[in-house]
């Protein structure tokens, strides 16, 4: 089954800076990759998600890249802020809509001030 | 506030016991999902609903079963409790029963096996 790889566990950066998470997909037919934020005590989020046939998606201040080709997929944060620290999971659709949501095993941000 | 409620928020009880958690979909939403959120295995899917009928099923145990009710609320029965159990249980809603739907979560039942 499909299995989706989430790194780095955990990412500590300052405001305003950037961030990026990765993750890897193992199921070449995964079509849709969606984007959840974890904040404590709460339950996930959906924040950005995109389809394969897309290669960019952007709003705002986050962006999610896909290489389908390599199998992996990207969220990027800019100019950071400390509302921004929480648990981010990443998550693939191994038969694209049909099936459950796999997700990787979470990035925990923290933003200094 | 996401819409969706779970009760209880929190739960102790013993290894051998028996629990129920419930929970309450955002209205219009006909999907329920069950997911289990421990410290080592992130967010596993258990189980999914759909206008009363199972629709996936990941990684459940035998002894969890789950059902979802013609007024469209769903339990997750936990049985045998084992120490290995103890986590938060999420509960999710969603408009359709396909993936691509938003999934909306709700706070999570944090369960505590003594």
């Amino acid at each position: 089954g499909e299995n989706v790889e989430q790194h780095p566990s955990t990412l500590s950066v300052q405001e305003g800076d950037s961030a990026v998470i990765k993750c890897t997909y193992s199921d070449s037919a995964s079509n849709y990759f969606p984007w959840y934020k974890q904040e404590l005590g709460k339950g996930p989020q959906l924040i950005i998600d995109i389809r394969s046939n897309v290669g960019e998606k952007k709003d705002q201040r986050i962006a999610v890249t896909l290489n389908k080709t390599a199998k992996h997929f990207s969220l990027h944060i800019t100019e950071t802020q400390p509302e921004d620290s929480a648990v981010y999971f990443c998550a693939a659709s191994p038969q694209g809509g049909s099936e459950k949501l796999v997700f990787g095993k979470g990035t925990k941000l923290t933003v200094n001030p | 506030d996401s819409g969706v409620t779970q009760t209880p928020k929190h739960l102790i009880t013993a290894t051998g016991q028996r629990v129920t958690l419930r929970c309450s979909p955002r209205s219009g939403d006909l999907s329920v999902y069950w997911y289990q959120q421990s410290l080592d295995q992130g967010l596993q899917f258990l189980i999914q609903y759909y206008n009363g009928e199972e629709r996936a099923k990941g990684n459940i145990l035998e002894r969890f079963s789950a059902q979802q009710f013609p007024d469209l609320h769903s339990e997750l029965n936990l049985s045998s409790l084992e120490l290995g159990d103890s986590a938060l249980y999420f509960c999710a809603s969603s408009r359709g029963g396909s993936s691509y739907n938003e999934q909306f979560f709700g706070p999570g039942t944090r369960l505590t096996v003594l």
